[in-house]
This record gives structure tokens, C-alpha cells and sequence, in this order.
């Protein structure tokens, strides 16, 4: 295991269209965040999973974003109708919840163009 | 609704002197501080962690000091080499939730 992957690494994408991230997390992590930076900000946190439960949302998460961890293991992240606000790198990270206090391991992002 | 805070955009040491990043929160829920290193087009990698039972935490050249009365934390360098040029993020967990702060531009000159 060599750590967390995300997919693709770059996505340009015209207004209007939908674009889905993929996360795979450290094998044995059962938590798996996804945050948002945009630049000259610190990630600002979107969403939260712990096994296949998303157990807290962002108010930045609007109905537009959707994300998914369906076996508690990958996990996705779908923004429809993509607005150019939305041009941002996209982080996902992992941690165990078996620790008390543990860090998160991130993976090295997927930067998002909307043009 | 930032509840940490790094209010130094940047920072320039020579190489061989000390680097000290400050940072500030403002939840005092927060019960474990971190700090990530992140260089260009990579995702940010862990760097030193610190409990809130502790008021210091050593790791080879980087220290971390917790404040916890002042709700502020430290990250010192020493000796700071070319090679820790990065943005330096601060982070405060309390439970699963971690927030970040905007993060402090390092620049080691030879």
C-alpha cells in the first residue's frame, strides 16, 4: 500500500458539466475525509466517512456535491453542474478511528479547471 | 468561521538559523494539534503532532509548543535547511473533525 491515490490527478472541465473524483485510502483506514483548497487557504473540510457512513457534511458541500464511499472502502466525489467557483484542488485523506488522536494521511489531490 | 488561524502569509530564514511558525485557535474543544508540510502539486504531508496533555513535542530538527491558555501553538526549526521551503499548515482536531488553518509560505535561503 503505498499510501492514499486519488483520480485523476488534473480535470479541466467545461461549465455546466458533472465531474466525478475517486479516493483510495490507506487499506486498513476506516475514516476517509475530503477537503477543498483553494489558493493561498488551508483545506477547508467538506465531508466525512467512517466506513461507508458519511457522518458529517460541510455547509460548503452544497446539493450540488455528492460524495459516496459505498464499501467502506474507495470513495467518490461527484459535483454536478460544475461552475467555475468550483476550480479548486480537492484532497482526500484517510486516518484509522481505532487511535484516540492520529493523523490523516493525504493523498496528493485532484486539481479541478473549470473553464 | 476560522478557528485556526496562521497569520504570517510567509516567512524567510537563512539556512542554519531557526524557523518558528506560529498558529492560533479559537475552539477550546480542540483536544490535538498537528502540523502538515505541503510542496506544489502535492497533497499535504504530515510533519509533528502534539496532544493537548502536552506542552511540548520533539522530533529531530522540529519541535512543536502548546499554549493552551493563550490557545496557541508553535512549530520551531532547527537548524532550517533549504529542503523545508513549503507551506506549513496548522491543524486542530477535536474528535474526527480537523480544521486548518490558511497556512505560512517557509523560505530557506542558502
Amino acid at each position: 500500500d503505498t499510501g492514499v491515490s486519488q483520480n485523476p490527478r488534473h480535470k479541466i472541465t467545461k461549465r455546466g458539466q458533472n465531474v466525478t473524483f475517486r479516493c483510495d485510502p490507506i487499506s486498513e483506514h476506516n475514516r476517509l475525509y475530503w477537503y477543498r483548497q483553494t489558493l493561498g487557504q488551508g483545506p477547508e473540510f467538506l465531508t466525512y466517512f467512517q466506513n461507508e457512513a458519511q457522518l458529517e457534511k460541510s455547509r460548503l458541500l452544497s446539493d450540488r456535491f455528492s460524495a459516496e464511499r459505498p464499501k467502506g472502502s474507495f470513495s467518490t466525489l461527484e459535483i454536478q453542474r460544475t461552475e467555475q467557483g468550483d476550480s479548486a484542488m480537492y484532497l482526500c485523506a484517510s486516518s484509522s478511528a481505532w487511535a484516540e488522536n492520529t493523523e490523516a494521511f493525504f493523498g496528493q489531490g485532484t486539481r479541478l479547471t473549470v473553464v | 468561521d476560522q478557528q485556526v488561524k496562521q497569520n504570517s502569509p510567509s516567512l524567510s530564514v537563512q539556512e542554519g538559523r531557526i524557523s518558528i511558525l506560529n498558529c492560533d485557535y479559537t475552539n477550546s474543544m480542540f483536544d490535538y494539534f498537528l502540523w502538515y508540510k505541503k510542496y506544489p502539486a502535492e497533497g499535504p504531508t504530515f510533519l509533528i503532532s502534539i496532544s493537548s496533555i502536552k506542552d511540548k513535542n520533539e522530533d529531530g530538527r522540529f519541535t512543536v509548543f502548546l499554549n493552551k491558555s493563550a490557545k496557541h501553538l508553535s512549530l520551531h526549526i532547527v537548524p532550517s535547511q533549504p529542503g523545508d521551503s513549503a507551506v506549513y499548515f496548522c491543524a486542530a482536531s477535536a474528535g474526527d473533525d480537523m480544521r486548518f488553518g490558511a497556512g505560512t509560505r517557509l523560505t530557506v535561503k542558502p
